[in-house]
């Protein structure tokens, strides 16, 4: 699976978008941008995934650049239940393929 | 939404003893379940896939007959960590693949003391 690139941390404010980018250059055509978080001391929460278009959900939009080597995933209105590392994950299809999670960017939303 | 969950989520045990950690798919069935370590202020690494029915297959470097695991059902796998040691000390996550999707969905882990 193709390496990604993030932040280490990034601050924002409450109620503003929070807007996570990820470098994955050498993604390839079968793989997806996968993005989870992990709140201190829980398991990992999905939140998005995407192929070439950009996809929105309840929690998050993920905006994947025309070459695909790179994406943003934004919360539009942060909160302070969104501190958490927010991983950035390429990943092939097919079933049960595996997760391989990078060092992620530690997202901490301010009052 | 799926829901994956662990037992116990935390337990102490003397060095030298053997744990069990439970992971159950509570709403859908897996045949593959995943777990993985996560060391303080370090990232997730994956130990092993779980298929049901099947061996597992560990990840470079995670030694098998330490970390026993076992997925007899499509809605649990299990993984023992025998005569556990204090550098076992971690936090043990496991996730639950959807048939269909390919989601994967995590519990919400289990904090392994060793004393």
């Amino acid at each position: 699976d193709a390496k990604t690139t993030q932040p280490t941390s990034m601050d924002c404010a409450e109620g503003r978008a929070a807007n996570l980018p990820c470098n994955h250059s050498t993604i390839s055509g079968n793989e997806y941008v996968y993005w989870y978080r992990q709140i201190h001391s829980q398991g990992p929460q999905y939140i998005i995934h995407g192929l070439k278009n950009n996809e929105t959900n309840e929690m998050a939009s993920l905006i994947i650049t025309e070459d695909r080597k790179s994406s943003t995933l934004i919360l539009p209105h942060a909160t302070l239940r969104d501190t958490a590392v927010y991983y950035c994950i390429v990943r092939s299809t097919g079933t049960a393929s595996k997760l391989t999670f990078g060092t992620g960017t530690r997202l901490q939303v301010t009052l | 939404g799926a829901v994956v969950s662990q037992h116990p989520s935390w337990v102490i045990c003397k060095s030298g003893t053997s744990v069990k950690i439970e992971c159950r798919s509570l709403d859908f069935q897996a045949t593959t379940m995943f777990w993985y370590r996560q060391f303080p202020k370090q990232s997730l690494m994956l130990m092993a896939t779980s298929n049901e029915g099947s061996k597992a297959t560990y990840e470079q470097g995670v030694e098998k007959d330490k970390f026993l695991i076992n997925h007899a059902s499509l809605t649990l796998s299990t993984l023992t960590v025998t005569s556990a040691h204090p550098e076992d000390s971690s936090f043990y996550i496991c996730s639950a693949s959807l048939p269909v999707g390919n989601e994967q969905f995590f519990g919400p882990g289990t904090r392994l003391t060793v004393l």
